[in-house]
């Protein structure tokens, strides 16, 4: 049973280029949320998806970000027009009952570098 | 809004070592509590879950306590090793479905 699976593993983008990252869940998880982590410090929370729905996108900018989980296929958040600013490791978790459960429990993939130059 | 701190933010002992690193959450209203570790450039590994009608959970050197009423949570690492080198981060899982992250501690455990 393959782990959650984030890709590409590096990403480096020009100021104002586009960057997609995506996450596949690990099997039978249908619940994905996306961190952005800074040099020095703790994850922040960006967006909870479950299958085609967006729960949670509260931690997520307004502007140029967006994300999605369609019915088939990894998930995906976008991010328009990069700036510098935007350079982060992007971490991508799953789970598999939604986090309502009290034993609910996140598996992380290995994120993936966005370097904006 | 929850908040989670971690002290200290940053531990260096010698190998054999018994440590404690501690957690605090502003708002009791939780599902569990998740300690992770994390190597550089690598993403999270889960090593603890406690529920929120549990005390504590242990999976080998490891020991995780969870006091709500107090709104904190220790790891405790027994006999330190070098490989246990990393930064730990606790997470709460909290009533608003969000799982809150602390900023984590560092820890080198010394040869």
């Amino acid at each position: 049973n393959a782990g959650v699976m984030q890709n590409p593993r590096h990403l480096v983008r020009r100021r104002g280029q586009e960057a997609r990252l995506r996450c596949s869940p690990m099997k039978g998880h249908s619940h994905v949320y996306w961190y952005r982590q800074l040099p020095e410090e703790g994850l922040k929370f960006m967006v909870y998806l479950q299958k085609e729905n967006i729960i949670d996108e509260s931690g997520m900018p307004k502007e140029r970000f967006s994300a999605e989980f369609p019915k088939e296929g990894p998930s995906i958040l976008r991010i328009q027009q990069v700036v510098r600013g935007d350079s982060a490791a992007y971490f991508c978790a799953s789970s598999p009952l939604g986090s309502r459960a009290t034993n609910e429990k996140l598996f992380f993939g290995s994120g993936t570098q966005l370097s904006v130059l | 809004k929850q908040e989670v701190t971690q002290i200290p933010a940053a531990l260096s002992v010698p190998e054999g070592e018994n440590l404690v690193l501690n957690c605090s959450f502003t708002d009791s209203a939780i599902y569990n509590l998740q300690w992770f570790r994390q190597d550089p450039g690598k993403g999270l590994t889960s090593l603890l879950l406690i529920q929120s009608s549990q005390r504590e959970q242990t999976s080998g050197r490891l020991n995780a306590s969870l006091d709500k009423s107090s709104g904190r949570s220790t790891l405790y690492i027994a006999a330190s090793q070098p490989g246990d080198s990393a930064t730990y981060l606790c997470a709460a899982l909290d009533y608003g479905q969000n799982f809150v992250f602390g900023p984590g501690t560092r820890l080198s455990v010394l040869p």
